[in-house]
């Protein structure tokens, strides 16, 4: 049971727009602490995609962005496309735990 | 170009240790924080363990608290992560992830570069 929760499945289809959810609590996101999202293609490790809850690192289009609200961020995916086809994860840093960094479960994303 | 290659992986007994090093290139290692997160098969990304980029600073999961001992040798530009008492959960690649510089504590550590990780098999 991960301290983030992500749905464990999104689809969408080519040009769609999709959204990937990350819920929280007061210990971790309600808390104010940032939250980072990465995906990862099969087979290769994870990429960067947003930091700080809506920072795009270069290299990453602009159809990735992030937001954050209360206690629950979001990665929304705009002009959807084969490529993206992917786990996402979030992650940031709860503090009911010693000095513990934590992710979501990942989602798994399917462009039919 | 920033590269992280891990090793040291392996098939281990439970109750065995494991010795995994990542080498790092292409930035001045020694002023960055770096962890270890790991991932089981077919599961989610979990965080192993925080060091600081002079190695004073160190923070474990619960999960491998008492067990796994992270360390740095910044005249190598050397990551470590000594495993003893493995279980059969510990079984995952494990990654070396650098943390960028803007990064002011291990709360508002996020990664940037990732190595591309070493199979840990706990398995008798």
């Amino acid at each position: 049971q991960s301290v983030l929760t992500q749905p464990p499945s999104v689809s969408g289809a080519p040009g769609q727009r999709v959204t990937i959810s990350c819920t929280g609590s007061s210990s971790n996101i309600g808390a104010g602490y940032d939250v980072h999202w990465y995906q990862q293609l099969p087979g290769t490790a994870p990429k960067l995609l947003i930091y700080g809850n809506s920072n795009r690192p270069s290299g990453v289009p602009d159809r990735f962005s992030g937001s954050k609200s209360g206690t629950s961020a979001s990665l929304a995916i705009t002009g959807l496309q084969a490529e993206d086809e992917a786990d996402y994860y979030c992650q940031s840093y709860d503090s009911s735990l010693s000095g513990s960094l934590v992710f979501g479960g990942g989602t798994k994303l399917t462009v039919l | 170009e920033v590269q992280l290659v891990e090793s040291g992986g392996g098939l281990v007994q439970p109750g065995g240790s494991l010795r995994l090093s990542c080498a790092a290139s292409g930035f001045t290692f020694s002023s960055y924080e770096m962890n270890w997160v790991r991932q089981a098969p077919g599961k989610g990304l979990e965080w192993v363990s925080y060091i600081s980029s002079s190695g004073s600073t160190i923070y474990y999961a619960d999960s491998v608290k008492g067990r796994f001992t992270i360390s740095r040798d910044n005249a190598k530009n050397s990551l470590y992560l000594q495993m003893n008492s493995l279980r059969a959960e510990d079984t995952a690649v494990y990654y070396c992830a650098r943390v960028p510089s803007s990064s002011w504590s291990i709360i508002s550590n996020y990664f940037d570069y990732w190595g591309q990780g070493t199979l840990v098999t706990v398995s008798s």
